[in-house]
């Protein structure tokens, strides 16, 4: 079974700060990565995801996510904070062998952004 | 295109009760996945439908069950209400049930068990 570790629970920054939240999965095979992001009174958006090809993935609102298969891990990224991306962030994994689609998510990354 | 869509929003049962919760997929989507996701955690997977046939469960015991209709809508049904069933219930759908399929969330029911 796979398992997904988000280490940080709570990051606080300032407008125009980079972000990085880490993400690690636990999970011997193949993985497809998926970061989704949860705005406040919204519901689960997918950012951006990962299933094969270039390691360093692209999304929306100008977050990026590498990939780094001898780390386990697949953290988000953005060079420059804004307000607007107050919200908590999930990182989740599925095994690219199941016949199913079944998500694991990590606990979650609450992002406070002070204008 | 409307997104996916549950009902009802907020829902307020006692212990021991029983509860049924629902939801519609974008259309043309024909996998539907149920997430349980309790204040301050992740979503935690509790089933997935695909073309009406259970794809995969989670680790939730036999009160929880779901099942899927001809139109790709979905039921999920929660027996013997507990307490710590109190959480957001996540409905998710995709248009391919294997692993490549990008699912999309809805905005949840909120259940509240007192």
């Amino acid at each position: 079974a796979q398992s997904v570790s988000q280490h940080n629970h709570h990051v606080i920054l300032s407008e125009a700060a980079s972000l990085e939240l880490g993400c690690n999965y636990s999970y011997g095979g193949t993985v497809n990565l998926f970061w989704y992001v949860q705005y406040p009174g919204q519901h689960l958006q997918l950012l951006l995801k990962y299933f094969s090809g270039d390691p360093l993935v692209k999304g929306i609102k100008g977050f990026e996510a590498e990939f780094i298969k001898s780390k386990f891990s697949f953290n988000l990224r953005k060079p420059s904070v804004q307000w607007s991306d107050t919200a908590e962030y999930f990182c989740a994994v599925n095994a690219a062998d199941n016949a199913g689609n079944m998500l694991t998510f990590g606990g979650g990354t609450r992002l406070m952004v002070k204008p | 295109d409307a997104g996916v869509t549950q009902s009802p929003t907020h829902l307020i049962k006692t212990r021991g009760q029983h509860v049924t919760l629902r939801c519609s997929p974008i259309s043309g989507h024909k996998s539907v996945s149920w997430y349980q996701q309790v204040l301050g955690q992740g979503p935690q997977f509790i089933f997935q439908y695909y073309e009406k046939e259970e794809r995969g469960r989670g680790n939730f015991p036999d009160r929880f069950s779901a099942r899927q209709f001809p139109n790709y809508s979905s039921e999920l049904n929660v027996n013997a209400l507990l307490l710590g069933d109190s959480a957001l219930y996540l409905c998710a759908s995709s248009h391919s049930g294997t692993s490549g399929g990008t699912q999309y969330f809805g905005p949840g029911t909120r259940l509240t068990v007192l």
